[in-house]
């Protein structure tokens, strides 16, 4: 089946630090892919997301590149924040096989530091 | 601002007692989902409604139920919580299912915790 795998965490960093978190799909279609992010305490957040290959989604300074031929989905950003510590999740959703369910990976927290 | 909202944003019960979790959506989209997510985990979908066409994961236990009564509103119904139902329950919404259309907006959450 439809699967996710993300880096696994705690990711630390110190502020103004580039970031990079992993991103791979498993997918029998041609699934959207999306990043939300969860602050403590709270919801999930859609960060970006994209739709179909080459396409990139960027948001508030992070950017991820859906690549087909890798099957991934890398978030980036280039200078870290204290306020950008949170959750991330990579997500998938199958249109064609789980009538657009979301398949979620594990999460990455990353924690920022000043 | 439209979105989606979920009332109470905590809830306790006790073991056994029945409990009712609220969510609507200002989006005016198809598509409600309900979520469970347990401490440092990923959502779990349990069960979904297309337009008034519910859609239950097989996995999920008859324990939790779910109404729409209309288009704006979502229930999701405990009828006897278990402590292993302590948990944060999310509701979501997206516009259809197909591409393009399939992007779930989060409500802010239900924090449940069953004594």
């Amino acid at each position: 089946g439809d699967s996710v795998t993300q880096m696994e965490g705690p990711v630390t960093l110190s502020e103004e630090a580039f970031l990079t978190i992993n991103c791979t799909y498993t997918a029998t279609g041609y699934p959207s892919l999306f990043w939300y992010v969860q602050y403590p305490g709270e919801g999930l957040q859609l960060l970006l997301k994209a739709t179909k290959a080459d396409d990139k989604g960027s948001n508030k300074g992070f950017e991820a590149t859906y690549r087909k031929e890798t099957t991934s989905f890398h978030l980036e950003k280039g200078s870290v924040q204290v306020s950008d510590s949170a959750v991330y999740f990579c997500a998938l959703s199958d249109i064609g096989g789980s009538q657009g369910n979301l398949i979620f990976g594990k999460g990455t927290k990353l924690s920022v530091k000043p | 601002d439209a979105m989606v909202i979920q009332n109470p944003r905590y809830q306790v019960t006790q073991f056994g007692k029945p409990v009712t979790l609220s969510c609507s959506q200002t989006l005016n989209h198809n598509v409600m989902y309900w979520y469970q997510q347990k401490s440092s985990q990923a959502p779990k979908l349990l069960f979904h409604y297309y337009d008034k066409d519910f859609n239950n994961e097989a996995d999920t236990p008859d324990n939790f139920q779910s109404r729409r009564p209309n288009t704006s509103f979502c229930f999701l119904d405990i009828r006897s919580p278990g402590l292993g139902d302590t948990a944060m329950y999310l509701c979501a919404t997206s516009r259809e299912r197909g591409r393009g259309t399939d992007t779930q907006y989060f409500g802010p959450g239900t924090r449940l915790t069953v004594l």
